[in-house]
């Protein structure tokens, strides 16, 4: 079955220090990976997206992120956090670029002044 | 600027009221919107695939009949909680498939508070 994973439910860090929140997927094709964030009652942004290619994808707002097939996973980097990140962050899982989605669990993240 | 509109942003009604949240896309045309829910502190689980011209195309587990959903233009989906009640409350999110390969754009949701 097709499965998501966000193994960190809540991480908190210092404002400049640097940030990586985990994603596992469970999938029978190449996926299409996304990263999405959500600043509290609004909808979700896009930070970023992988399908083929590169590897080490850059997207908005300064953050990375890095898929590697052998582990499954699509984890979210950013080498300093700003007090403004701290927000609900949702990795994705899709079968096209444009169609439905499988969400994680969600990482909430704090940021420490 | 906004790609989708969602409209009401929040509403507050009785136990057994309907009520009717609208997503635009304000952009382009489309044929295919999706309505997830999101309970708090937990992640947005797709309810329904809405078809322009067509059924909807519900997930396991949703009752389409509960929540109906109507899709009549190229640029409107409409989600009504019919005979809503508390555990209906959630905030709904819509999103727009993209256009030509491009990632879903999601409206920024609606507050349900069903009292």
């Amino acid at each position: 079955a097709q499965s998501v994973t966000q193994p960190d439910i809540h991480i908190t860090v210092s404002e400049g220090a640097s940030l990586e929140l985990r994603c596992n997927y469970s999938y029978g094709a190449t996926p299409y990976l996304f990263w999405y964030v959500q600043s509290p009652g609004q909808g979700l942004q896009l930070l970023l997206k992988y399908f083929s290619g590169d590897t080490l994808v850059q997207g908005i707002k300064g953050f990375e992120a890095e898929f590697k097939r052998s582990q499954s996973s699509f984890n979210l980097r950013k080498p300093s956090v700003h007090w403004s990140d701290a927000a609900e962050y949702f990795c994705a899982v899709g079968e096209t670029e444009g169609g439905k989605l499988i969400f994680g669990q969600g990482t909430e993240l704090s940021v420490k002044p | 600027g906004a790609v989708v509109s969602q409209h009401p942003s929040r509403v507050i009604c009785k136990s057994g009221t309907s009520v009717k949240i609208e997503c635009r896309s304000l952009d382009f045309q489309a044929t295919t919107m999706f309505w997830y829910r999101q309970f708090p502190k937990q992640s947005l689980m797709l309810m329904a695939t809405s078809n322009e011209g067509s059924k909807a195309t519900y997930e396991q587990g949703v009752e389409k009949d509960k929540f109906l959903i109507n899709h009549a233009s190229l640029t409107l989906s409409t989600l009504t909680v019919t005979s809503a009640h508390p555990e209906d409350s959630s905030f709904y999110i819509c999103s727009v498939q993209g256009f030509s390969n491009q990632p879903q754009h999601f409206g920024d949701g609606t507050r349900l508070s069903i009292l």
